[in-house]
């Protein structure tokens, strides 16, 4: 959906080092999500914010910590990257006001970590 | 949220219509049905949802049984572009996450 944006789209990096990953919505959602997919496997949910000053765990939170800019911006870090971490990450929008919520999901970051 | 199950994978001829299952048995009265399907590691994009009625749009028809413990995504006349892996997903009206699981890998044939 060309409503939610990510940057970077490809990311090589090697373990120990601190990296971002941007995550940019014009649809006007106030709440976003971060999650990262294995090979073969569902997606797994890191963190989500329902608003700018509103941060939540998801099931695979350690490791990784969120930003909320702004209600269009929502960045995921990886404090010290890991092998492990090796991954495609999704950022994905929703809004609190539509019933039911529907999630719009970015492009995808592809990650991996040396 | 209820558990879903798919099958692993379908192939459809270009031009037929596709007919995808889902099983949600636990599902429970308030919970509704969504579809989304992921092309090739692109983003998971949104099909179509329902609760209790059959549900049509520009994409795809929902059609769930009336003891809402399974359901079918139609695909009238796919084609090569519609080769994707579509997960069936069951969930309350809000929340947090969306369960992806391993979804059905369908493929359109020439």
């Amino acid at each position: 959906d060309a409503d939610v944006t990510q940057t970077p789209r490809n990311r090589i990096t090697k373990t120990g080092k601190r990296i971002m990953l941007e995550c940019s919505q014009t649809k006007g959602h106030d709440r976003m999500y971060w999650y990262r997919q294995d090979p073969g496997l569902g997606l797994r949910l890191i963190y989500y914010s329902f608003d700018v000053k509103d941060i939540n765990k998801g099931e695979i939170s350690d490791g990784y910590s969120v930003s909320r800019q702004a209600q269009a911006k929502f960045s995921l870090s990886l404090e010290s990257a890991i092998p492990n971490q090796t991954a495609l990450y999704f950022c994905a929008t929703s809004d609190f006001w539509t019933v039911p919520e529907t999630q719009y999901f970015g492009p995808g970051t592809r990650l991996l970590v040396l | 949220d209820a558990k879903t199950t798919q099958p692993t994978s379908m192939d459809c001829a270009e031009g037929r219509a596709a007919n995808l299952p889902c099983n949600h048995s636990t599902i429970s009265g308030n919970e509704y049905v969504y579809w989304y399907r992921q092309i090739h590691s692109q983003g998971p994009q949104y099909i179509i949802h329902g609760l209790k009625n059959n549900e049509t749009n520009e994409m795809a028809s929902l059609i769930i049984t009336e003891d809402r413990k399974s359901s079918t995504l139609i695909l009238p006349h796919a084609t090569l572009r519609d080769t994707a892996v579509y997960y069936c997903i069951v969930r309350l009206t809000t929340g947090n996450q969306f369960y992806f699981g391993t979804g059905t890998s369908l493929t359109v044939i020439p």
